[in-house]
């Protein structure tokens, strides 16, 4: 099946600085991506979503000057936690679908794991 | 707009013991319903959806699920499960008049015992 790959898989960062997480469709042109946010045994929750070459659509109560996202390419998306904070840890997982396919052909990067000290 | 609900947090079986988890659901409207697992350290992965037709669907590995409309579930179920199925499972739910959003489940970790 399709990959989806994320980079770093985890980071540590102190508060206050940026962290950017890449999302890659690594086999089909994504365009659509997904951004999810899970908290430990939590539900994943969506954050926002991105077509390719538009700007993101976020989810209400997220603060889009605080995770910007990039959707440059068809193949790849960016996170980008600006200011980070305790708060902010979290596991963050990007989501693809891809053109052409069906509307369920939606397939999961394995996740990064945020921790601000 | 749509909650999804798994009511199971945690569930612990022996091999060959017979599993059904729960998921219900919250909305008027048309929807798409998936189940997914997310295997200890690996992505989440598609294990069986539902668009419409038969309400009694079959995925891999053996799963199925039942979409009862009357009752807003769609339970997974498998009738033997092994100590590989040791996962999370997590239920989502997609409208179909945005057809573009899944809202998910809080999940259920199946934890099965040799």
């Amino acid at each position: 099946g399709a990959v989806v790959s994320q980079h770093p898989s985890w980071v540590i960062c102190k508060s206050g600085t940026s962290v950017k997480i890449e999302c890659r469709s690594l086999d089909f042109q994504a365009t659509t991506m997904f951004w999810y946010r899970q908290f430990p045994k939590q539900s994943l929750m969506l954050m926002a979503t991105s077509n390719e070459g538009s700007k993101a659509t976020y989810e209400q109560g997220v603060e889009k000057d605080k995770f910007l996202i990039n959707h440059a390419s068809l193949t790849l998306s960016t996170l980008t936690v600006t200011s980070a904070h305790p708060e902010d840890s979290s596991f963050y997982i990007c989501s693809a679908r891809g053109a052409g396919g069906g509307m369920d052909t939606q397939y999961f990067g394995p996740g990064t794991r945020l921790t601000v000290l | 707009a749509q909650s999804v609900s798994q009511h199971n947090h945690h569930v612990i079986l022996s091999e060959a013991a017979s599993l059904e988890l729960g998921c219900n659901y919250s909305y008027g409207g048309t929807v798409n319903l998936f189940w997914y697992v997310q295997y200890p350290g690996q992505h989440l992965q598609l294990l069986l959806k539902y668009f419409s037709g038969d309400p009694l669907v079959k995925g891999i590995k053996g799963f199925e699920a039942e979409f009862i409309k009357s009752k807003f579930s769609f339970n997974l179920r498998k009738p033997s499960v092994q100590w590989s199925d040791t996962a999370e499972y997590f239920c989502a739910v997609r409208d179909t008049g945005t057809a573009s959003k899944l809202t998910f489940g809080t999940g259920t970790r199946l934890q099965v015992t040799l």
